[in-house]
């Protein structure tokens, strides 16, 4: 079975810095999407960012970037010029590319505290 | 509507009785998602609607959750006798086909309480 793991329960960042959010997971599946979601606190879950597991190139959505390293099974977040609307419960999470698979694997989520 | 509407926002009911929780999902997404959402938790995938088909059920944690799907459209939740550990978040996401690479849009979720 696969799993997801976010092992920093709490992270915080200077306004205008750079934050490492870190995710790995177990999976021996070859094709899969990875995700990372953010979850403010009035509750409604926004998608950052996607990754396909077939790209080697790296997602980037303007001040997010990921590191994919398929290999160590590791899909970091980036968020770069932190702001203080970025403060919120951060989620990875994974969704088997095998047809007929529609089941989303979470994390326990990254709280990220944006300091002014 | 816009996005995805769950009802109630907040839900207080006693241990045994039954709830219902409803999601109404983005017009034409034909997928539909229910998880929960425990205190200090991540996301518990429930149950996967494909139209008004339900292919993946496994989440369902005890035979007290049901869910169906009418007209390809709303869904509801139902609780039978409920107890106190199933309060949590039960949040609704929905998505235009269930295709992995669509991405998900959720609702704000229903907070259950059980006293």
């Amino acid at each position: 079975a696969q799993t997801v793991t976010q092992s920093q329960p709490e992270m915080s960042v200077q306004e205008a810095e750079t934050v490492t959010l870190s995710c790995t997971y177990d999976t021996s599946e070859s094709d899969y999407y990875l995700f990372w979601y953010k979850q403010p606190p009035s509750r409604q879950m926004i998608l950052v960012i996607r990754q396909e597991a077939y790209k080697q190139q790296n997602a980037t959505e303007n001040r997010f970037s990921v590191n994919f390293q398929k290999a160590a099974k590791s899909f970091s977040l980036k968020i770069s010029d932190s702001q203080l609307g970025d403060a919120a419960m951060y989620f990875c999470a994974y969704r088997s590319g095998t047809s007929g698979t529609y089941k989303y694997i979470f994390g326990t989520g990254t709280r990220l505290k944006v300091l002014a | 509507g816009a996005g995805v509407s769950q009802s109630p926002s907040n839900k207080v009911t006693e241990k045994g009785k039954d709830v219902e929780l409803r999601c109404d999902p983005i017009s034409g997404h034909t997928a539909l998602y229910w998880y929960r959402q425990s205190l200090g938790q991540g996301l518990e995938f429930l149950i996967y609607f494909q139209g008004n088909s339900a292919p993946d059920k496994s989440g369902l944690p005890s035979d007290r959750f049901s869910a169906e799907r009418t007209g390809g459209s709303v869904s509801t939740l139902t609780i039978q006798r409920t107890q106190q550990e199933d309060s949590a978040v039960y949040l609704c996401a929905s998505s235009f086909t269930g295709l992995s690479n669509q991405p998900q849009h959720f609702g704000d979720g229903t907070r259950l309480s059980i006293l």
